[in-house]
Parts: structure tokens; sequence; C-alpha cells
């Protein structure tokens, strides 16, 4: 069975700094799809960055990065120069093969003004 | 639209009622995918369509929970016999293709009260 675990239930940092948001999963095939979704009060599901295993390079997406540890499934998400607008639910997503995307429970992060 | 709508935003329903949830996908997506977030928890995986076919209704916690996209559009989820367990937010999401290689973008999901 696949898993998402993110271990980190809160996180907070102060606007313009860096955070980093901890992932791991577990799944036995090779071919698999990662993605971080943000979810703000409005619980209006958004992409944020999306990772095909089969690549070696980590995801960009403007001040968003991953760290992507295929051996380790390690995918965690770095938020660069944070701002108000960042503030939200997050969640690490797997996608294999069949098309239901798993879960992680989520990391709430707060943005301290 | 221009995104996925969900109707209505919020039910508030008794125990033991019936309920239908409505999910409006993206134009042309083909792709529809259900699932159930409850308080605290990420969302979890009920039924997936792939046009008007059921491709993966394993998330389907019982013979309560069905769901119908009788032309490959619109769907409805529906719920027989409420029990309170069943209160959570309800999420549809759309993608144009299937898998990890298109985007599944959700509506705000219908929260479900079963008094």
């Amino acid at each position: 069975a696949q898993t998402v675990t993110q271990s980190q239930p809160e996180m907070s940092v102060q606007e313009a700094e860096t955070v980093t948001l901890s992932c791991t999963y577990d799944t036995s095939e090779s071919d698999y799809y990662l993605f971080w979704y943000k979810q703000p009060p409005s619980r209006q599901m958004i992409l944020v960055i999306r990772q095909e295993a089969y690549k070696q390079q980590n995801a960009t997406e403007n001040r968003f990065s991953v760290n992507f540890q295929k051996a380790a499934k390690s995918f965690s998400l770095k938020i660069s120069d944070s701002q108000l607008g960042d503030a939200a639910m997050y969640f690490c997503i797997l996608i294999q093969g069949a098309q239901k995307l798993v879960f992680g429970q989520g990391t709430r992060l707060t943005i301290n003004p | 639209g221009a995104g996925v709508s969900q109707t209505p935003s919020n039910k508030v329903t008794e125990k033991g009622k019936y309920v239908e949830l409505r999910c409006d996908p993206i134009s042309g997506h083909t792709a529809l995918y259900w699932y159930r977030q409850s308080l605290g928890q990420g969302p979890e995986f009920l039924i997936y369509f792939q046009g008007t076919g059921a491709a993966d209704d394993s998330g389907l916690p019982n013979d309560r929970f069905f769901a119908v996209r009788p032309e490959g559009s619109v769907s409805t989820l529906k719920i027989q016999r409420t029990e309170r367990g069943d209160s959570a937010v309800y999420l549809c999401a759309s993608s144009l293709l299937r898998g990890g290689t298109s985007e599944q973008f959700f509506g705000p999901g219908t929260r479900l009260t079963v008094l």
C-alpha cells in the first residue's frame, strides 16, 4: 500500500524567511509522481509544485522548490521569501499508476508578520 | 465556468436522511474524482470516473455511498441513510487526462454536517 507521512502538523515562519516542510512516502513502484498542494481557508486545493519520480532534477516554481531524495523516499518543500499569502495547509501527495491521489496528513503553515 | 464548482457549499441534514452532492468539472475534463476530508485530516480518495464510467470505486466506504456521472460531465455523489460519521468536507476534482501527468483541479468542496 502507498502511504505518505508528514511529520510536522504545524510550522511557523517569519515573513521573508525560508521554511522547509517535510514529507516521506512509501511505494513499491519506481514510476510515480509527487505533488505539493496548498489548501487555504477557502478550502480550494491549489497545486504548488510537481515532481516526476524518473527525473533526478529537483522541481522549482518561483519561490517554491523541492528536495527529492528517491532512495530515501523523501520529498520536502522549501518556501523561500515567505509571504503572508503562503499561509495554508500544505499536503504532500503521491500518485502512482492508478489515478487516485494519496494524501499526507497535512502541515499547517503560519506566516508571522 | 472557469473552475470546478460544487453545490451546495454547505449541507446540514439529520441522521438517516438521503443527500446528494453535485460536482461540475472543468469543461472538457474527462477524469473526475471524489475525495472526503474529515476534520483535521488529509483528503481520502472515494471514487474516480473516466468519462461516464467509474474506473475505480475502491474508496467508497460502504454501499450507502454511490456516485454517478451519466453524461461524462456533471457528477453526483449520493449518500443514503446518513450517519454522523459521514460529516466531512467532500471534495471533487477534475483533470484533462488520467494519471500523474495531468494536474487535478479541485472544487471548493461541500461541507456535510449530519446531526
